[in-house]
């Protein structure tokens, strides 16, 4: 059974602070997907990562994809705010039933101003 | 665009009512699914469909029961609910190919509490 463990489960920072959030596995996954929920919303996706060691960027959020494939990371600069939510990693398996993904437990962060 | 819609966004039933939560996408997607989502749970996949005429069951789909309408309407159903139903509900949907199928967009989500 595939896992995805996401760490910490929760953040409280200030405003202006950096912080990263991690998405580890022991399965490797094809590509892996970020989301972004605010209570009582749906999930937002962010960023797919598909090539391992692959590095994107989108506006203060930095997306990491380990090289193994089996491990991301979601860095935050400067956190403000509007960042406050849960974040939720999704691995797929192409391999697998399509469009089948795994998602972690979340991370939930509060930025407060 | 709408995206993709659900209703009702909350709904309280009382043990053995039967109900059908009501999904639609207007981004001529093929593929739709069906989460539920609980506290320390995460989000897990009751059934999906891969285009339209098609479904499958994921991870978690007892009692429940699904109907692909046409390519836009993926509709769920709860016979006889149950206290463990009680939950938030997403319906998404994504493009067919490999990698498009994991990008998934989201709707509001159902709120249902089963007394």
């Amino acid at each position: 059974t595939q896992l995805l463990e996401q760490s910490p489960q929760f953040l409280s920072i200030q405003e202006g602070e950096n912080l990263t959030v991690y998405c580890n596995s022991s399965s490797v996954f094809s590509s892996l997907q970020w989301y972004r929920q605010e209570p009582g919303e749906g999930p937002v996706l962010l960023v797919t990562v598909v090539t391992g060691g692959e590095v994107k960027k989108l506006k203060r959020l930095t997306f990491q994809f380990g090289d193994a494939r089996k491990d991301s990371s979601l860095h935050i600069t400067a956190a403000q705010p509007g960042d406050t939510g849960l974040y939720l990693c999704a691995g797929g398996d192409y391999g697998g039933s399509q469009g089948n993904l795994i998602f972690g437990k979340g991370t939930k962060l509060s930025v407060k101003p | 665009n709408a995206g993709v819609t659900q209703t009702p966004k909350f709904q309280v039933l009382k043990t053995g009512q039967s109900m059908t939560l009501q999904c639609a996408q207007d981004m001529n997607h093929n593929s739709m699914y069906w989460y539920r989502q609980d506290p320390g749970m995460g989000l897990r996949l009751i059934y999906y469909s891969a285009s339209e005429g098609t479904t499958d069951k994921g991870e978690v789909p007892n009692g429940y029961n699904v109907s692909r309408l046409n390519k836009r309407e993926f509709s769920l159903r709860l016979e006889s609910a149950a206290p463990s139903q009680t939950s938030v509900y997403f319906c998404a949907s994504s493009e067919e190919g490999l990698a498009a199928a994991y990008e998934q967009y989201f709707g509001p989500g159902t709120r249902l509490t089963v007394t």
